[in-house]
């Protein structure tokens, strides 16, 4: 079975701060994605990468950054954490093309 | 945005009740999937239909697509208590998913 792991559950930081989300899968996909997941909003993608070192922004990437070094690795990056960005994070993974995508637990991040 | 929108937004049965759920979206697309989320957990997929499919099953769901009329129906037969949850249709092109705001479904036994 594919495994997708979050780093934390739950985390609470402080506002300015700068938060590393990380997420790392083990089937080798080339796909992986950030949402975050709001009430009344559903998931909304952050940025996803379609392989080592690549980047693309999905709907709502204002105040995130992401990093992959490593095909199994992806980190979502908050630079300067606000209060809006309380929110829970999910991070997937998928093989090439229009394939189901598989889920972490999610993390779900308090700003204070 | 070619998000995809589910209707109803709240669904309650009895068990053994079959649940019905729709999706409407709005643009092109590859293929349609729904997926499910348990409380506090992460998404599973479900099932996948392509756009040129009119039909599929799997175990006790049954998923349908209408691309002229853009839309899709979930149904899952003989409900179990186990089966409340939140139910999401993505639409999937380039690559990409577009997720609707799901239907919460609940199962009284």
């Amino acid at each position: 079975d594919v495994k997708v792991t979050q780093s934390s559950r739950y985390l609470v930081k402080r506002t300015g701060e700068k938060v590393f989300l990380e997420c790392v899968q083990d089937m080798d996909h080339e796909n992986m994605f950030w949402y975050r997941q709001d009430p009344g909003l559903g998931l909304r993608l952050i940025y996803f990468s379609y392989d080592v070192k690549m980047k693309e922004k999905g709907d709502i990437p204002e105040g995130y950054s992401v990093s992959r070094e490593k095909k199994e690795r992806f980190s979502l990056i908050l630079e300067s954490a606000s209060t809006n960005q309380t929110s829970m994070y999910l991070c997937a993974s998928g093989s090439q093309g229009n394939q189901p995508q598989h889920f972490g637990d999610g993390t779900r991040l308090s700003i204070l | 945005s070619q998000q995809g929108e589910e209707d109803p937004q709240a669904l309650s049965i009895q068990e053994g009740e079959n649940a019905t759920m729709n999706c409407s979206y709005k643009t092109s697309i590859n293929n349609l999937q729904w997926y499910r989320q348990n409380s506090g957990r992460g998404l599973v997929h479900l099932i996948l239909i392509r756009s040129n499919e009119r039909e599929k099953h799997s175990g006790r769901l049954r998923v349908t697509l209408d691309t002229s009329k853009k839309s899709s129906s979930l149904l899952i037969t003989a409900s179990r208590a186990a089966d409340t949850a939140s139910y999401f249709c993505a639409t999937s092109f380039n690559y990409k998913l577009t997720f609707g705001k799901g239907t919460l479904l609940t199962v009284n036994p």
